[in-house]
């Protein structure tokens, strides 16, 4: 069936240095991403998304690539701070007007200092 | 978080007892979520709303029912709880014709 997984469960990264959280997906038929990211105690935020139609989006220290051929997603956040230690989720979903999301089970990004 | 609150935010209730959670938004937005999330599941999609009256089952709504007789208002119920759906429940909302959603601070349910 259909599935929206990841890599790691679990990453560490040094304070200061990159991180490149990463997502698999199986429905070829996704043609919208979405990362949020979760806090401990609060609901999940949005990060930044990209449409099928784009292989790369920037936004504030965030960049989304997609890789299409081989359906993978990852999240590169640069120059990592202690407030980025949180779980990352992936979510997809399909252009059939149902605005309905499939989420990722979450990586747990730990920032150490 | 968006203008979106939930009640209540912690419950603590016994196995066969009925519970509702409320979902409240100030933003308008036509589309409603309920989801559960739990270790290893990630978020999963409980039961959404299009509009008022209008609602469809997501992937796990056995067990479980909704109402929205208003724009601002989503109601999630438990018609008779079970140890399985302790859990954290979320609300969410968006736009119709975008995949953004916004999601609430969460409740957390405990079935003893």
């Amino acid at each position: 069936g259909e599935s929206v997984g990841l890599h790691l469960p679990t990453l560490s990264v040094q304070e200061g240095d990159n991180s490149i959280i990463n997502c698999a997906y199986s429905n070829s038929a996704s043609d919208y991403f979405i990362w949020y990211k979760q806090e401990s105690g609060k609901g999940p935020q949005f990060i930044i998304d990209i449409r099928s139609n784009m292989d790369k989006r920037q936004g504030q220290r965030v960049t989304v690539l997609l890789n299409k051929t081989v359906k993978h997603l990852s999240l590169q956040i640069a120059a990592t701070q202690p407030g980025d230690s949180a779980v990352y989720f992936c979510a997809e979903s399909t252009n059939f007007g149902n605005e309905k999301l499939t989420f990722g089970t979450g990586t747990r990004l730990t920032i150490i200092p | 978080d968006a203008g979106i609150t939930q009640s209540p935010r912690h419950k603590v209730t016994e196995t066969g007892t009925p519970v509702t959670l409320r979902c409240h938004q100030t933003e308008n937005h036509r589309y409603m979520y309920w989801y559960r999330q739990d270790p290893g599941h990630g978020l999963r999609l409980i039961h959404y709303s299009y509009g008022v009256k209008d609602t469809d089952k997501g992937e796990v709504s056995d067990g479980y029912s909704v109402s929205r007789s208003k724009t601002e208002d989503f109601l999630l119920t438990l018609e008779s709880a079970t140890s399985s759906q302790t859990s954290v429940y979320f609300c969410a909302i968006g736009l119709a014709g975008e995949y953004e959603q916004y999601f609430g601070p969460g409740t957390r349910l405990t079935v003893t």
